[in-house]
């Protein structure tokens, strides 16, 4: 069965440069959902797009934006990066038959391994 | 507010012994979804259960089992005779319907020595 896809795998970047992180969701999924999960720590939800909006919006900072298009996929853009921002980037996706409201079950990609220098 | 405690930060056991990871959550909304997740070396989270609010049956798959007590608020997870492949960081998680966002615990790391 197809999963969710992210790319890059892994990225190093230069301190104050961008990264943008994409993600594709499963098929016919409408939903995806982005999480940071920095060094022995947990997930933190960031923000969530359905059918294109925005849908929740989470400890994202400032300087990270995100969209999703209409082909479904999603973009993570940071920008100023930080020494901080060195996490591992997840992607989920989900069908959600209602929007918010009725839990969909999400399933996670393999993550995107952010290394800010 | 809604929280997920996972007290254990860090068990070992030996391959055969069976482990239980224990999840206390906080929520004050009735609906709300429970989840383990499992996530290995590499990296990836692998779902391993959801439990809703409603449904408090235990469930048993293979060696896994999960303890669901609304009482206790508490959602436990048993793994029986470990293996060595199982030594992971194992994630208790929350939501309900007003929310996208999962909310994770600190996770419990297991290590399984043979």
């Amino acid at each position: 069965a197809a999963g969710v896809i992210q790319s890059p795998r892994h990225l190093i970047k230069e301190k104050r440069e961008t990264a943008t992180l994409k993600c594709y969701p499963i098929p016919r999924h409408d939903t995806v959902y982005w999480y940071q999960q920095g060094p022995g720590q947990d997930p933190q939800f960031l923000i969530s797009f359905y059918e294109k909006m925005q849908s929740d919006k989470g400890s994202i900072p400032d300087r990270f934006s995100a969209q999703q298009f209409s082909d479904y996929h999603s973009e993570l853009n940071m920008s100023s990066l930080e020494l901080g921002d060195s996490a591992l980037y997840f992607c989920a996706s989900s069908l959600v038959s209602s929007g918010r409201g009725v839990y969909n079950e999400q399933f996670f990609g393999p993550g995107t391994r952010l290394t800010v220098l | 507010a809604q929280k997920v405690t996972q007290a254990q930060t860090e068990i070992s056991v030996v391959e055969k012994e069976d482990v239980t990871l224990d999840c206390v959550y906080e929520t004050r909304d009735t609906t709300y979804y429970l989840f383990w997740y499992k996530q290995p070396p590499s990296g990836e989270l692998v779902f391993l259960i959801r439990r809703n609010s409603f449904d408090e049956q235990n469930e048993i798959s293979g060696r896994y089992s999960w303890n669901f007590q609304k009482s206790t608020s508490s959602f436990n997870f048993t793994i029986t005779a470990s293996q060595v492949v199982d030594s992971a960081v194992y994630f208790c998680a929350l939501t309900t319907p007003n929310t996208d966002k999962l909310i994770f615990g600190t996770g419990t790391r297991l290590q399984v020595f043979p």
